[in-house]
């Protein structure tokens, strides 16, 4: 089955930089990849996803990037800021006409933003 | 408003107890799934479903049953609860068909077993 590695498990950063985490999969036939952010006592929600046929995807401070021949995708965040504080995802699935993929999800990091 | 519901948010009870975990989602999807979460730990799938009486054991091992028997509910059961019960179950949703699709996840029910 997958194996999805996530690291670093945690991470601490200044308010303004940047954070970068970063997966790695190991079923090349994995195709989606989304990030999940779970803030303290909060429910998991998608932050920001991609499909193995693009290699970045950005929403405003938010990217990812997927290298598909070395099996790995990175989160990006920039300009961080004190709400950045959360425990992120990541997660991969192979999906097939009938939809009855399951997602592998990472072991987490914990990033901090240090105001 | 469209989402996924749990009940009750927060639960403890003593050892030897039988206990449902409520799920209900207003989506409309067809695929649901329950985790045991530490708090801000790893997800670790329990069980999932793909549709009315489709029920499947997960990655991590549970003994904990499900059943669906209604699109839009998913209850958990514990039997006999024991304190290493112990967890978050966080419950979530998703759609099929449609290939890969973002999981939609609950508020989570944070069980005590006393």
């Amino acid at each position: 089955g997958e194996n999805v590695e996530q690291h670093p498990s945690t991470l601490s950063v200044q308010e303004g930089d940047s954070a970068v985490i970063k997966c790695t999969y190991s079923d090349s036939a994995s195709n989606y990849f989304p990030w999940y952010k779970q803030e303290l006592g909060k429910r998991p929600q998608l932050i920001i996803d991609i499909r193995s046929n693009v290699g970045e995807k950005k929403d405003q401070r938010i990217a990812v990037t997927l290298n598909k021949t070395a099996k790995h995708f990175s989160l990006h965040i920039t300009e961080t800021q004190p709400e950045d504080s959360a425990v992120y995802f990541c997660a991969a699935s192979k999906g097939t006409n009938f939809g009855n993929e399951k997602l592998t999800f990472g072991t987490g990091t914990r990033l901090t933003i240090i105001p | 408003e469209a989402d996924i519901y749990q009940t009750p948010r927060y639960l403890v009870i003593g050892t030897g107890k039988k206990i449902t975990l409520e799920c209900s989602q207003t989506m409309g999807h067809d695929k649901m799934y329950w985790y045991q979460q530490d708090p801000g730990m790893e997800l670790h799938l329990i069980h999932y479903s793909y549709g009315v009486n489709s029920t499947e054991k997960g990655d991590l091992s549970s003994e904990s049953t499900v059943s669906r028997i209604r699109t839009e509910h998913f209850p958990l059961t514990l039997e006999s609860a024991r304190p290493s019960h112990t967890s978050q179950y966080l419950c979530a949703s998703s759609q099929l068909p449609g290939g890969n699709s973002p999981l939609h996840f609950g508020n989570g029910t944070r069980l005590t077993v006393t």
